[in-house]
């Protein structure tokens, strides 16, 4: 099965703008999640996406947002990006039955 | 307040030893506990989870130890070989029976096995 795959890899943006990231996850996998990870808090917990729905959230201001499509694939959006936003994006797929989350390799978020 | 702990930032064993990574948590209502390794700009690869329920599980060279009275998991790799050198996070997860799949991830302690 393929992995996790997340696009685009890298990305810059300048302060005000805003960036939208996407993640497929492993086939047949329903729940995707989002972290972020930052040199300074490590890695920290986004949101979570089952079925189209946002499962669970963590503490982060409202510029971060996602969506989970029916096929499972999710984007997250982050808007008027600043430069505390800087960081590894990383997203994780789950089988209904599962708890093993499996992460893909991240899209590295840099602002200017 | 940081739930998982690790509290070692970096550890440095010789091949062929034994590495043991610690984890500490605060939340009793955790069920769920796994074990990461990562690469720089990579995602967290997998390597071992286990079950409140349990207190050991063992795949190959990994074996996981859970204390629930204290709070305190751990990883044994043995024996350790040099391609073992990452970064180690333990995370855990308030499954709630399956509504969630939250992960709180400790702060990761960096693993250098000397050859």
């Amino acid at each position: 099965k393929a992995g996790v795959t997340q696009t685009p890899r890298y990305l810059i943006k300048t302060r005000g703008q805003q960036v939208t990231l996407s993640c497929s996850p492993i086939s047949g996998h329903r729940s995707v999640s989002w972290y972020q990870q930052t040199p300074g808090q490590g890695l920290q917990f986004l949101f979570e996406y089952f079925s189209e729905t946002q499962r669970n959230k963590g503490n982060f201001p409202g510029r971060f947002s996602g969506r989970q499509f029916s096929n499972s694939r999710s984007e997250m959006n982050v808007s008027t990006l600043e430069l505390g936003d800087s960081a590894l994006y990383l997203c994780a797929s789950s089988s209904p039955a599962g708890e093993t989350q499996y992460f893909g390799p991240g899209t590295r978020l840099l602002v200017l | 307040d940081q739930q998982v702990k690790q509290n070692s930032p970096s550890l440095s064993v010789q091949e062929g030893r034994i590495s043991i990574l610690n984890c500490d948590y605060t939340n009793s209502m955790f069920d769920y506990f796994l074990w990461y390794k990562k690469y720089p700009a990579e995602g967290p690869t997998f390597l071992i989870s286990i079950s409140s329920i349990k207190d050991k599980n063992e795949d190959g060279r990994f074996t996981v130890f859970l204390n629930k009275s204290a709070k305190h998991l751990s990883l044994h790799i043995v024996p350790s070989q040099p391609g073992d050198s990452a970064v180690y996070f333990c995370a855990a997860s308030d499954g709630r029976g399956g509504a969630t799949n939250k992960l709180i991830f400790g702060t990761g302690t960096l693993l250098a096995v000397q050859p």
